[in-house]
């Protein structure tokens, strides 16, 4: 059962346009939102993360927006360049033992930004 | 810097045998993770650990098992591979206190099981 479902898979870009991401969730314990990007190679980092009582972060040219309604939340990248080519992933998490947050991932979304 | 390292980049292992994939972090983390990635299906955990010699079933545990004999190194133990545990396999680590919800990853495990 897929807790987080991130969609598209794959989405290719011009440079200077935008990019974005969606996911969605079901499990209403989820209390924050980040998202993280990975290079070929490399583990994931954290890019940017929203807790729910705010509908919008902006960081840079990335901003999440966040529906608690609709249990939805997506990732903008304004003005797409090049070295913004990466696997982005959308998670959720909870509190768990010992007060862990256990991260709930999406599927990934593989971003190609064209020169 | 956090620094999570992972004991080897590549790894080539037979069916039935004991694999160990070992993760260090140097940053004094109470938890610390290994999830699977595999294409299409995202980062799946599968075990957690919040303090020494404790540990904590994720959404996939079964055929794994996991070692935390001290706070800094993580094991991940794949009793008798199998083929269908080919995979990527990432450590994290993040540290316990309010508003820090960060996981911090090592560059990852590529295990291929023949």
């Amino acid at each position: 059962q897929q807790q987080v479902k991130q969609s598209p898979q794959s989405l290719i870009v011009q440079k200077g346009g935008i990019s974005i991401i969606n996911c969605a969730y079901e499990n209403t314990a989820f209390d924050y939102f980040p998202w993280y990007q990975q290079f070929p190679g490399k583990g994931p980092a954290l890019l940017i993360a929203i807790r729910p009582d705010v509908s919008e972060k902006k960081e840079g040219r990335f901003t999440i927006s966040f529906n608690k309604s609709a249990k939805q939340f997506s990732l903008h990248i304004m003005d797409s360049q090049p070295g913004d080519s990466a696997t982005y992933f959308c998670a959720a998490s909870q509190i768990s033992s010992g007060s862990a947050r256990q991260l709930t991932f999406g599927s990934g979304t593989q971003l190609t930004v064209l020169p | 810097d956090v620094k999570v390292t992972q004991s080897s980049r590549y790894l080539v292992k037979r069916t039935g045998e004991k694999v160990f994939l070992e993760c260090v972090q140097d940053m004094d983390h109470e938890n610390m993770f290994w999830y699977r990635q595999d294409p299409g299906l995202g980062l799946r955990l599968i075990y957690f650990s919040y303090d020494v010699k404790m540990k904590e079933k994720g959404d996939i545990p079964e055929g794994y098992s996991v070692s935390r004999e001290k706070k800094e190194r993580f094991s991940l133990i794949l009793e008798s591979a199998s083929t269908n545990q080919t995979s990527m396999y990432l450590c994290a680590s993040s540290l316990v206190s309010s508003g820090k919800y960060e996981q911090y990853f090592g560059p990852g495990t590529r295990l291929t099981v023949t």
